[in-house]
């Protein structure tokens, strides 16, 4: 079967560092994208793995390892408005099919 | 234009009425998708045209059609829906199967 595994829900400080965990057992893997989406509002792309290691953008960075079936999104300098839903997904093969995670609510306090 | 735009961004219907959502794209991608998404679930694969041919239909009633006129247009006509089917329903487009989808806004659709 195909699985993708993430938290429900983090609770994280406004200005620290926070660390959203996914893992995935599928078919094959071609590819994992992580996207943001905000509560009533569409998904946002934030970032694409597909060879291991460390993807870097700004705040936010991805980071992957195929072995172990693992990823993780890090968000740095947390603001209030990260305070969104953040999804992973996986393409287990070439074709247009993403498998997704459940979604990690990521709420900010101050 | 790096958006994809869809209209209309509300929609209440009977169960016997006929509407269509609409959903554009001008980034020049190939790949255009129909998503249903349900109150703290991801986002649920209906439909997915490549080259303006359908590629995927992930089993999905014919109350919902599918029509892709050209590249940069993608329609979603529903007939005799039921209330189960109200969701948000999301367009996205990809320049390919290897690219990230990009996301419109989405209809939010109730069935009455």
């Amino acid at each position: 079967g195909q699985n993708i595994d993430q938290p429900t829900e983090m609770t994280a400080t406004e200005g620290a560092i926070v660390q959203i965990n996914c893992t995935y057992q599928t078919s094959g893997f071609n590819g994992l994208f992580w996207y943001q989406q905000h509560a009533g509002e569409a998904p946002t792309f934030l970032s694409y793995n597909v060879l291991d290691g460390l993807e870097e953008k700004g705040r936010f960075s991805s980071f992957l390892s195929r072995s172990k079936g693992y990823s993780y999104l890090l968000l740095k300098e947390l603001q209030m408005k990260d305070s969104a839903s953040y999804l992973c997904a996986v393409r287990p093969d070439s074709n247009y099919q993403l498998i997704w995670g459940a979604g990690t609510k990521l709420i900010i306090k101050p | 234009d790096t958006e994809v735009t869809q209209t209309p961004k509300h929609l209440v219907m009977g169960m016997t009425n006929k509407k269509s959502l609409k959903c554009e794209q001008h980034m020049g991608h190939r790949a255009m998708y129909w998503y249903k998404q349900k109150a703290k679930k991801p986002p649920e694969l209906m439909f997915v045209y490549s080259y303006e041919k359908l590629s995927i239909n992930e089993s999905v009633p014919s109350r919902f059609s599918p029509e892709c006129p050209n590249s940069s247009l993608l329609n979603l006509h529903l007939h005799a829906l039921q209330p189960e089917d109200s969701a948000l329903y999301l367009c996205a487009s990809s320049q390919s199967s290897y690219n990230e989808q990009f996301f419109g806004p989405g209809t939010r659709l109730t069935v009455l």
